[in-house]
């Protein structure tokens, strides 16, 4: 499979708890996304990276999330003394900084449910 | 700040009975209109990018329609298969190509 690949699928943990999820890309992706989505709503940018560079986090929702891609391939995204509120889905996606065949299109991960007990 | 408005927020459809999404947004200059499809517990799927009022792009029983203002999602003839969320998104600007998304309409559409 070379879609954008997520783990965990599902984490359930308990409110104060550090978790961790790891996105891997589209291989030849040099831009990586992360945004999270509740019930209801449509998905909600956090942050992205181009290569190892984080160059947009202002959007993250607070200073318990930090992003990281060390290499410039897979990324983490945690979220230190979680809260109940952070309960939501984290989506991963990647893209081509030409933009590919479809300007702008990003290819979305199946995302990683978070459950804060 | 950008924003983009969908309605309605849910549509029940019968099979074969067509029906427009409408995706209005308000920005400050346009980078693209995006439609993504997504299915219950999956990631959003790309559909379409729009990029100039006027422009219509076209998917088996779906096309995509911008003005200057908003963006229309005909769904011709659809089918069981259909029913899913559909979201509507824009370019945010200076941060890449991530997408400023709308709340999304959930389509049902019965057999």
């Amino acid at each position: 499979d070379t879609g954008v690949s997520q783990n965990p699928r599902h984490k359930i943990t308990k409110r104060g708890q550090n978790v961790t999820f790891r996105c891997d890309p589209i291989s030849e992706h040099n831009r990586l996304y992360w945004y999270r989505q509740t019930l209801g709503q449509g998905p909600e940018f956090l942050t992205y990276f181009q290569n190892e560079a984080q160059l947009e986090k202002s959007r993250l929702l607070s200073d318990r999330f930090s992003a990281e891609r060390p290499k410039g391939s897979f990324s983490t995204l945690e979220i230190q003394r979680t809260e109940q509120g952070d309960s939501a889905m984290y989506l991963c996606a990647s893209s081509l900084r030409s933009g590919g065949a479809n300007t702008g299109e990003l290819f979305f991960g199946e995302g990683s449910r978070l459950t804060v007990l | 700040e950008d924003q983009v408005t969908q309605s309605p927020e849910a549509l029940r459809l019968q099979e074969g009975e067509s029906s427009s999404l409408n995706c209005s947004y308000t920005v400050s200059g346009l980078r693209g209109l995006f439609w993504y499809r997504q299915d219950p517990g999956k990631g959003p799927e790309f559909l379409f990018t729009l990029y100039s009022a006027g422009e219509e792009k076209e998917k088996e029983r779906l096309k995509a329609t911008l003005t200057k203002k908003e963006s229309f999602l005909h769904i011709t003839a659809p089918k069981p298969e259909d029913s899913a969320t559909y979201l509507c998104a824009v370019q945010l600007p200076n941060s890449g190509y991530a997408l400023n998304f709308g709340k999304g309409t959930s389509l049902l559409v019965t057999p």
